[in-house]
């Protein structure tokens, strides 16, 4: 059984251009949630999804920032406009959502903008 | 809703020391408490965890107790490695209706030889 699959490991790009990260929770699991860390910090939650809806986007920034859990195919992390107070790296972690389970982590993208 | 409160590092040790990291929860009822470890590099993965009051949780050498009378669930290890040098999350227990881990800044963990 696969773990909690995250490509790509490392993402470097140029202030304005879009990034895409993704995310493919282990099997089974329909609950998925995307973090921020900064180096020093702890993990920052930014969204909540389960297939096709988004259940809590409290943590992510208004603008720029999207999320998507389709019906098939991986969570997608959208930044758009990156600027460099963007780098930093991020974590999806799935769960089957019920009480008492633990949440499972992906290896995260690293992504540096440059 | 449910929180936890953890001790803040760095908690820098020799090998061979006894480690306690501290640990306090608020918790409507009792419901399961996780430790996570976050290693140099890595995602964060289940270090332990403890699914009612009483129960002790252990892995890898590492043990903590879910103490309902004092709303502790403190990580603890006899003698610790190099290798056990990592970020340690304390979780707290989801609350309200959506199933959210959340973490805090974590304790970090520093082992010498």
């Amino acid at each position: 059984n696969a773990g909690v699959m995250q490509n790509p490991r490392h993402l470097v790009r140029r202030r304005g251009q879009e990034a895409r990260l993704r995310c493919s929770p282990m099997k089974g699991h329909s609950h998925v949630y995307w973090y921020r860390q900064l180096p020093e910090e702890g993990l920052k939650f930014m969204v909540y999804l389960q297939k096709e809806n988004i259940i809590d986007e409290s943590g992510m920034p208004k603008e720029r920032f999207s999320a998507e859990f389709p019906k098939e195919g991986p969570s997608i992390l959208r930044i758009q406009q990156v600027v460099r107070g963007d780098s930093a790296a991020y974590f999806c972690a799935s769960s089957p959502g019920r009480d008492g389970t633990e949440a499972f982590f992906g290896q995260g993208t690293r992504l540096t903008v440059v | 809703g449910n929180s936890v409160t953890q001790m803040e590092g760095p908690v820098t040790l020799s090998e061979e020391a006894f480690l306690t990291i501290n640990c306090t929860y608020t918790a409507t009822g009792y419901p399961s408490l996780f430790w996570y470890v976050q290693y140099p590099g890595e995602g964060l993965q289940l270090l332990l965890k403890a699914t009612k009051a009483d129960d002790k949780g252990s892995n890898k050498g590492f043990e903590a107790t879910y103490r309902k009378e004092t709303t502790s669930f403190h990580l603890e290890k006899g003698s610790v490695q190099v290798s056990d040098s990592a970020v340690y999350f304390c979780a707290p227990p989801p609350s309200g209706g959506s199933y959210i881990p959340t973490f805090g800044r974590g304790t970090s963990l520093i082992v010498h030889p």
